[in-house]
């Protein structure tokens, strides 16, 4: 079985902090994605990376950035949290960009 | 752009009962059609697919038919269980493209 692992299920941030959500993926994955699930907006699309340090903004990349040195991780970075950004992460990867193997999410709440 | 408009919920049926999540989409051409679901707790996972109009997408009991004249593809099951407690995502994508998804459709089910 594919396993997208994050690496923090919950974290409490202050405004200013900088935060890195890490994830790892054991599936020689090629394609790599971040996304932010809100209530009644449904997935939106932070970054992506289809090779080792290669990166694509996604929907809404604003505030964020993402780091790929080795294949099977994906970082995802904020460098001043703020309170607008207190949300469900998700990562995920992919062979294909159709099915998607996601993780079980990275809640951050920025105080 | 592509979008996804899926029903709001929750959606809350006893046990045994027929679930219909509505599901209709604005895209150019043919895209591909998805429902992925989210079990509490963890990420999201294909539920099932439909890749041209007319095909019928079928997993564990789930039905959806991808509908070119509505632009829908709305996701069935003929009696629904505890078990199938869920956020329920429908997504589409054109080759080579991210999916987009909806905003998820939250399904309880009581005994």
């Amino acid at each position: 079985d594919v396993k997208v692992t994050q690496s923090s299920r919950y974290l409490v941030k202050r405004t200013g902090e900088k935060v890195f959500l890490e994830c790892v993926q054991d599936m020689d994955h090629e394609n790599m994605f971040w996304y932010r699930q809100d209530p009644g907006l449904g997935l939106r699309l932070i970054y992506f990376s289809y090779d080792v340090k290669m990166k694509e903004k996604g929907d809404i990349p604003e505030g964020y950035s993402v780091s790929r040195e080795k294949k099977e991780r994906f970082s995802l970075i904020l460098e001043s949290a703020s309170t607008n950004q207190t949300s469900m992460y998700l990562c995920a990867s992919s062979f294909s960009v159709r099915e998607l193997f996601f993780g079980e999410g990275s809640r951050l709440t920025v105080l | 752009g592509d979008s996804v408009t899926q029903m709001e919920g929750p959606v809350t049926l006893s046990e045994e009962a027929f679930l219909t999540i509505n599901c209709t989409y604005t895209a150019t051409g043919y895209p591909s059609l998805f429902w992925y679901v989210q079990y509490p707790g963890e990420g999201l996972q294909l539920l099932l697919k439909a890749t041209k109009a007319d095909d019928k997408g079928s997993n564990k009991g789930f039905e959806a038919t991808y509908r070119k004249e509505t632009t829908s593809f709305h996701l069935e099951k003929g009696s629904v269980q505890v078990s199938d407690s869920a956020v329920y995502f429908c997504a589409l994508n054109h080759a080579g493209n991210m999916l987009t998804f909806g905003g998820g459709t939250r399904l309880m089910v009581k005994p």
